[in-house]
């Protein structure tokens, strides 16, 4: 089964800089998502893109997707305090059935 | 936005014990979904359900497990006879009205503690 993979497991960045994380998946896909989840919260959708499209913003949000390599990541700008939770991809294949990574973990120092 | 409710938010049960957990979807949509997630580890599909039935099933949704929608709008799924190995958060999920099925609203989640 096709796995998505992040790394880093964990970062922990200065308010105020750029965070990068990435995804990684194994098999052809329908799209990628980017979810945030904070400690013990439900998953808040972020941001979607579809297999034929190679990036896409939202905000201060930056997703790129490299389907040669099999890659994802995900760029926030301009971190805030706020933005310390869980990040999560998790890639479409069929049937609506999201296949998820572990997660990666900021966290932004004020 | 779109909101997902789920109850309890915390169930503490005891091993063999049958729990229900409960949610309340967005309206007007057919699909609804199910995925778990043990402490530490990737969120995990488990079931999703169209027009009232079970579309699609992951192997972790085995015998024990079952869902229903026992009054048109909220939405159960059941464990039968809880395993220490269940403990974990359980998320229901569904498309917002609009939306294509893409895109998915989750509930808070309900943490499932099985002692």
């Amino acid at each position: 089964s096709q796995q998505g993979e992040e790394d880093p497991q964990a970062l922990s960045i200065q308010e105020g800089e750029n965070a990068t994380m990435n995804c990684s998946y194994k098999t052809s896909i329908n799209n990628l998502q980017w979810y945030r989840q904070n400690s013990g919260r439900g998953l808040v959708h972020l941001i979607l893109i579809r297999s034929n499209e190679r990036e896409k913003h939202s905000g201060r949000l930056r997703v790129t997707l490299d389907t040669s390599k099999k890659s994802s990541s995900l760029l926030i700008t301009a971190s805030r305090a706020a933005d310390t939770a869980s990040y999560f991809c998790a890639t479409e294949a069929s049937n609506y059935q999201l296949i998820w990574g572990a997660g990666t973990k900021l966290i932004i120092k004020p | 936005e779109p909101e997902v409710t789920q109850t309890p938010s915390h169930q503490v049960t005891q091993m063999g014990q049958e729990v229900i957990l409960r949610c309340v979807p967005i309206s007007n949509h057919l699909y609804f979904y199910w995925y778990r997630q043990i402490l530490g580890q990737k969120v995990e599909f488990l079931v999703s359900f169209y027009n009232n039935e079970i579309s699609e099933k992951s192997e972790i949704f085995d015998d024990q497990f079952s869902v229903e929608r026992p009054d048109g709008s909220n939405f159960t799924l059941k464990i039968r006879s809880t395993k220490l190995e269940d403990s974990a958060m359980y998320f229901c999920a569904s498309p917002s009205p609009g939306e294509s099925n893409e895109k998915l609203f989750f509930g808070s989640g309900t943490q499932l503690s099985v002692l």
